[in-house]
């Protein structure tokens, strides 16, 4: 079975441009969250989509969005790129129970590879 | 303010020995916390989560404790070998129907022959 996969694996950019990473999350899986970690940092919480919704948002600006698709795979777009941006971005896929009418993510969460960022 | 703190420093310990890191968070009141495992270059990987409720934990060479009274928990791998050599990453998440992860800045950990 294939984990969760994410592409490019590299990407270099310059300041103003817009990037767009993918992930496919593990198949049955249908939450999807976004990480950005810096070097030397832990992980930090970008987005949480499921049911093709956001569900949840970190602290970062408006130039940061997601989405996700009908297969659940999604998108990560950056605009207006700064050099701060350059970090691992890692996509991260859950399971989801239902209990009546009462969605719920499971704990554990699989992350992929990531995709590295360079802006210069 | 909420902080989640990890030794910085790396730990180096001889093979067989035990590892023990360390966990401590303040201003948040976590229904879960999880431990994951992060090689260089690489994305995280799940190996351990204790509720709010529960003291111990264990998985194989594996351990962990959590303490909601004093906010840390000690994460413990027995008879550790050069493979286990890592940074370990622990998380802290909630209950709400939604599963944020709140993670410390690691401790990478050494294991020498």
């Amino acid at each position: 079975d294939a984990g969760v996969t994410q592409s490019p694996t590299h990407l270099i950019k310059t300041r103003g441009q817009h990037v767009t990473l993918r992930c496919s999350p593990i198949s049955g899986h249908k939450s999807v969250s976004w990480y950005q970690q810096v070097l030397g940092q832990g992980p930090q919480f970008i987005f949480q989509y499921y049911e093709k919704e956001e569900r949840g948002r970190g602290n970062f600006p408006d130039r940061f969005s997601a989405r996700q698709f009908p297969n659940y795979s999604s998108e990560l777009n950056v605009n207006a790129l700064l050099l701060g941006d350059s970090a691992l971005y890692l996509c991260a896929s859950s399971l989801i129970w239902t209990s009546g009418r009462r969605s719920v993510v499971t704990n554990e969460q699989f992350f992929g590879p990531g995709t590295r960022l360079t802006v210069l | 303010s909420q902080k989640i703190e990890q030794n910085s420093e790396a730990l180096n310990i001889q093979e067989g020995k035990t590892a023990t890191l360390t966990c401590n968070y303040t201003n948040y009141s976590p229904a879960y916390l999880q431990w994951y495992r992060q090689d260089p270059g690489r994305g995280p990987v799940f190996l351990l989560l204790i509720r709010e409720n529960e003291k111990e934990k264990r998985k194989e060479r594996l351990k962990v404790t959590f303490d909601t009274t004093l906010k840390q928990s000690l994460f413990h791998i027995t008879a550790s070998q050069p493979a286990d050599s890592a940074t370990y990453l622990c998380a802290l998440s909630f209950s709400g129907g939604y599963n944020k992860l709140i993670f410390g800045a690691g401790t990478r950990l050494a294991v020498h022959p």
